[in-house]
């Protein structure tokens, strides 16, 4: 079974565009979170989908936002950049995201704010 | 890939030796805790995960303590081997049913040959 695939894994954006990743959770996995991990913060989680439905949210301006497909695939946006938002963008799945379901990691996207 | 978690608390043994690696929690709402290895460039492993009705979990050379009184947990690797050198992050799922992780801050750990 293939892991969790994300794109791009490397990017470079310049202060104030937007950013789109993506994300391609485990076959047969419908929870997708997102996690961000910078040397200073650690690994702080961004959001959690399940069916298309946003269920839990971590305290991130409403700059980050995020899609799930009906697929399971899932995007993140990032609009109006910083350079503080240079960081690993971390995509992961669980079978249900219910307590106990075990998360699966993708190996992240790079992004680099200039 | 770009250096993740640094100024972390340091692990460094001799290969064969066994490793301990301790985690602190918040939370005492916490009923799930997992095991991270993050390899440089890489992404988050999964180790091993316990339950909060469990003291102690056992995987392939990998054992995990949970000391739910003091909030300690503890990842015990035996017969450390050189690619075991990575960063070991435990994180703990806070209750309720959607998944949200808090992770600890990382301990990097060093296998001398």
């Amino acid at each position: 079974k293939a892991g969790v695939t994300q794109t791009p894994r490397y990017l470079i954006k310049t202060r104030g565009q937007q950013v789109t990743l993506s994300c391609s959770p485990i076959s047969g996995h419908r929870s997708v979170s997102w996690y961000q991990q910078t040397p200073g913060q650690g690994l702080q989680f961004l959001f959690e989908y399940f069916s298309e439905t946003q269920r839990n949210k971590g305290n991130f301006p409403g700059r980050f936002s995020g899609r799930q497909f009906s697929n399971s695939r899932s995007e993140m946006n990032v609009s109006t950049l910083e350079l503080g938002d240079s960081a690993l963008y971390l995509c992961a799945s669980s079978e249900t995201g219910g307590r106990g379901n075990t998360i699966y990691f993708g190996e992240g996207s790079w992004l680099t704010v200039v | 890939g770009e250096s993740v978690g640094l100024h972390l608390p340091t692990l460094s043994v001799q290969e064969g030796d066994n490793s301990i690696i301790n985690c602190a929690y918040s939370n005492s709402a916490s009923d799930y805790f997992i095991w991270y290895k993050q390899e440089s460039g890489k992404g988050p492993q999964f180790i091993i995960d316990i339950r909060s009705n469990m003291d102690k979990r056992q995987g392939q050379r990998v054992t995990v303590l949970l000391n739910k009184t003091v909030k300690h947990l503890s990842l015990q690797i035996a017969a450390t081997q050189p690619g075991d050198s990575a960063v070991y992050f435990c994180a703990e799922n806070q209750g309720g049913s959607n998944y949200k992780l808090t992770f600890g801050k990382g301990t990097l750990l060093t296998v001398n040959p």
